[in-house]
């Protein structure tokens, strides 16, 4: 099946520092690809849509200058927290839609953390 | 009023029982729904698609009432394994777009 692949998995670093987060699709080729965050015992929060060729969708309250969004290939999308502070500390979940049709793909996450 | 609404639970029930998750969406023109199956600090996994007619896959029950904006899942002979958080998914149509409830919590117990 559909596999997507979510790089690095786990990030702990100092307040301020930028942190990339990397979205590949690994078997199938994904012109959309979406990040959530999810805080504790919260609900999947969808920050932005990640289009292949062209500038990113985000979604109201999310800072397009804060997370910023790649999508260079058909297979990889990048999300960048520029200068992270505690409060950006969350688990962030990429995930592909199959061009075959739904559902979307999850990547396996990844839980940032700033001191 | 949340776009999907989930009781948060958390429900405790033996091995072996009947378990039901009810759900409430608010926009009424969305046009795909799903249950998701989302582990502790896990990524959320596909469990199964809801159509209107109704579907079943093994011990699990979907069901779709579009008058009533309405989802629900049943799970039937729970097992130990069955333990997770169980997120009810709308897709507007909108670009593909999930919607995510806040989840509800499965404990399955001996």
């Amino acid at each position: 099946g559909a596999v997507v692949s979510q790089h690095p998995s786990w990030v702990i670093c100092k307040s301020g520092t930028s942190v990339k987060i990397e979205c590949r699709s690994l078997d199938f080729q994904a012109t959309t690809m979406f990040w959530y965050r999810q805080f504790p015992k919260q609900s999947l929060m969808l920050m932005a849509t990640s289009n292949e060729g062209s500038k990113a969708t985000y979604e109201q309250g999310v800072e397009k200058d804060k997370f910023l969004i790649n999508h260079a290939s058909l297979t990889l999308s990048t999300l960048t927290v520029t200068s992270a502070h505690p409060e950006d500390s969350s688990f962030y979940i990429c995930s592909a839609r199959d061009p075959a049709g739904q559902p979307q793909h999850f990547g396996d996450g990844t839980r940032l953390s700033i001191l | 009023r949340k776009e999907v609404e989930q009781d948060p639970g958390p429900f405790n029930v033996p091995e072996g029982a009947t378990v039901a998750f009810n759900c409430t969406y608010s926009n009424s023109a969305s046009q795909s729904f799903f249950w998701y199956r989302q582990d502790c600090r896990k990524e959320p996994k596909l469990l199964m698609s809801v159509y209107s007619s109704g579907n079943e896959d093994g011990r699990f029950t979907a069901q779709l009432n579009r008058a009533s904006q309405y989802i629900s899942l049943l799970i039937r002979d729970s097992k130990l394994s069955d333990s997770a958080t169980y997120l009810c998914v709308v897709n507007t149509g909108t670009a593909s777009k999930l919607t995510f409830g806040t989840g509800t919590r499965l404990q399955v117990t001996l």
